[in-house]
């Protein structure tokens, strides 16, 4: 059973707009989480993390929500780059330990 | 700061063989996690040490085994290589202490068995 799920394969936006990747949970013990993007060929990149103390943290352009009665959080890409293009890997944890990620959503930026 | 870096970059066992995976993370960072990256399974964590410690175990048979040394650098074993073990592995490190576990990943090994 997929502890973090993250329900959408794929997601096209237009440059310039807003990207919304998803991510859901099911462990409530969760209360670190982490997002990264790979590229083909390379190792997963740090974007942004949250701990269950805030429901909110943003740096430049990346912005993570958590909704702990939810197990829900996303992040928030604007605007959205080429360059972005990208699969996108949300991971959570207990303690900071035992990072379970989710299978990945593939984000297409349009020119 | 120096990433992590992980060798070989690619390699190609022939099933029944053993191979020797080598991650070195970033200087000062005392965690180092591997995990195995495959299409079908996305990222499975193997195991995770700390100060020479293993400290925590995925679900993953004894053929995979790993070790850390006292500059923080670790390898990961595969004895009795098996088709299914044709993946990417990675390693990340981390600071894991004062709230600070954002892991970084190194480029990964190829390894392909035949």
């Amino acid at each position: 059973d997929q502890q973090v799920k993250q329900n959408s394969p794929s997601l096209s936006v237009q440059e310039g707009r807003i990207s919304i990747l998803n991510c859901d949970y099911t462990n409530s013990m969760f209360d670190y989480f982490l997002w990264y993007k790979k590229y083909p060929a390379e190792g997963p990149t740090f974007l942004i993390s949250i701990s269950s103390i805030k429901d909110k943290n943003e740096d430049g352009r990346f912005t993570v929500f958590l909704n702990k009665s939810a197990k829900h959080l996303s992040l928030h890409i604007v605007p959205s780059q080429p360059g972005d293009s990208a699969v996108y890997f949300c991971a959570a944890s207990e303690g900071g330990q035992n990072f379970v990620f989710g299978p990945g959503t593939r984000l297409s930026v349009l020119p | 700061k120096a990433g992590v870096t992980q060798t070989p970059r690619y390699l190609i066992k022939t099933r029944g063989q053993q191979v020797t995976l080598s991650c070195s993370p970033i200087s000062g960072h005392r965690s180092v996690s591997w995990y195995q990256q495959t299409p079908g399974q996305g990222l499975q964590f193997l195991f995770e040490y700390f100060s020479e410690t293993q400290r925590n175990k995925g679900n993953f048979p004894g053929r995979f085994s790993g070790r850390q040394f006292s500059n923080s650098r670790s390898e990961m074993n595969v004895s009795t290589l098996e088709l299914g073990d044709s993946a990417l592995y990675l390693c990340a490190s981390s600071w894991n202490v004062l709230s600070s576990y954002e892991q970084y990943f190194g480029p990964g090994t190829r390894l392909t068995v035949t």
